[in-house]
């Protein structure tokens, strides 16, 4: 079974600095996907970035940008300029890409992520 | 952008009792999906639904819960006899499409507390 593992329970950054978040994972597939969600105070979960295993590049998305090491099966995410907006409870999350799981998500534990002015 | 809306935002009650959480996906959305979080968990899959069935369900999915679209805009959770364990934040989520990489639309959830 696959598992996801987020190592730092809380992180704190000062504002205009850059954070990474770190996240592991384990599997035996070899094609899957990998997700960062945000949830900030309000409680939505909002997608941040996602990669799929089978691309090399690392994906970005303006100030979001992830280190994917498939063989360390390591998914981390930095953030660059970091805002007071993107203080929240950071999740890293893993979703087969076969239909048997019917691609339900599998979830780390969370980091907190704290951002001082 | 389009939104998943859940209510109540914080439902409380009486373990023993039965508890109906509401979810209203993306209209446009066909699959429908249920997670929780216990407090200081991850967060759990407990069911996904598909044309008007269950596609999957996991093992905390078990006989004391139900899902249903009654209404072909609403998706409800149902929990008949509730648990001190059942207390947990409750997600909704849909997504257009069913492949790996489609983007789940998350409502802001539901904070379930049994006594």
């Amino acid at each position: 079974a696959q598992t996801v593992t987020q190592s730092q329970p809380e992180m704190s950054v000062q504002e205009a600095e850059t954070v990474t978040l770190s996240c592991t994972y384990d599997t035996s597939e070899s094609d899957y996907y990998l997700f960062w969600y945000k949830q900030p105070p309000s409680r939505q979960m909002i997608l941040v970035i996602r990669q799929e295993a089978y691309k090399q590049q690392n994906a970005t998305e303006n100030r979001f940008s992830v280190n994917f090491q498939k063989a360390a099966k390591s998914f981390s995410l930095k953030i660059s300029d970091s805002q007071l907006g993107d203080a929240a409870m950071y999740f890293c999350a893993y979703r087969s890409s076969t239909m048997d799981s019917n691609y339900q998500l599998i979830w780390g534990a969370g980091t907190k992520l704290i951002i001082k002015p | 952008e389009p939104e998943v809306t859940q209510t109540p935002s914080h439902q409380v009650t009486q373990m023993g009792q039965e508890v109906i959480l509401r979810c209203v996906p993306i209209s446009n959305h066909l699959y429908f999906y249920w997670y929780r979080q216990i407090l200081g968990q991850k967060v759990e899959f407990l069911v996904s639904f598909y044309n008007n069935e269950i596609s999957e369900k996991s093992e905390i999915f078990d006989d004391q819960f139900s899902v249903e679209r009654p209404d072909g805009s609403n998706f409800t959770l149902k929990i008949r006899s509730t648990k001190l364990e059942d207390s947990a934040m409750y997600f909704c989520a849909s997504s257009e499409i069913s492949i790996a990489d489609e983007k789940l639309f998350f409502g802001s959830g539901t904070q379930l507390s049994v006594l």
